[in-house]
């Protein structure tokens, strides 16, 4: 089965300073025949289920603020938050989505600082 | 609205059954994929079963094949988990998802129910 790691475990940043999580697969999210990296960004927040933040490793789903941003490409991804706020405590969680089954990493929590 | 709402969850002993329901609202239930995805406590995600449109396809993480069963009724707007020889580890929030419209066997899910929570214990 397909690993997904994500670093660090945890991170604490200041109000309105970046955020950076990095997540690593063991196989490659990038699908030949639709060149699409099959990488999805999650954010949970305590008490509550996941909610889809980023898609296709850089598609922003409606209604997510613009400072949350992916990358990269292959087996290497990056989710992004330009400018942290308090309501952006939470743990976030990449997710290979090809092939089956769609194996999620281990979580990153970032709090402030 | 769409609305996922799962039930079924409870205290059931080791070697138990139960089984969880999923009730689907505000959209085409018989047009999407659904997946079943599980959280130990304090713990990460983890990707349980799926199943397609009809019910034709079923694929399942390899640690509980043939434990558990997923399946849907789409008159019913239903989806389902039927899990056998319930073990302490299986205690977790069950996560309903849904896939986007026009997705294949692989996709993201967009929109999750608020879980229910399965605990197995004496």
């Amino acid at each position: 089965d397909i690993v997904m790691t994500q670093s660090p475990d945890s991170l604490a940043v200041s109000l309105g300073e970046r955020a950076t999580i990095n997540c690593k697969s063991s196989q490659s999210a990038l699908y030949s025949s639709n060149n699409q990296n099959y990488l999805a960004w999650y954010q949970q927040k305590p008490g509550q289920p996941p909610k889809l933040l980023i898609y296709w490793a850089s598609t922003r789903e409606s209604g997510v603020p613009d400072r949350f941003s992916g990358s990269g490409s292959g087996t290497d991804f990056t989710l992004t938050i330009s400018s942290l706020q308090a309501e952006d405590v939470a743990v976030y969680y990449c997710q290979q989505y090809y092939p089956t089954p769609g194996t999620f990493g281990q979580g990153t929590r970032v709090e402030i600082k | 609205e769409v609305q996922l709402v799962e039930s079924g969850g409870g205290l059931v002993q080791p070697g138990g059954s139960l089984r969880l329901s999923c009730a689907a609202s505000g959209f085409t239930f018989s047009s999407y994929w659904m997946t079943w995805v599980r959280q130990a406590p304090g713990k990460g995600l983890e990707w349980v079963a799926n199943i397609k449109q009809d019910g034709s396809e079923k694929y399942y993480v390899d640690s509980l094949k043939g434990r558990f069963t997923i399946s849907r009724d789409n008159a019913k707007n239903s989806l389902y988990l039927q899990m056998n020889s319930l073990r302490a580890e299986d205690t977790a929030v069950y996560y309903c998802a849904r896939a986007p419209y026009g997705s294949g066997q692989y996709y993201y899910m967009d929109v999750w129910g608020k879980g229910t929570t399965v605990t197995v214990s004496s």
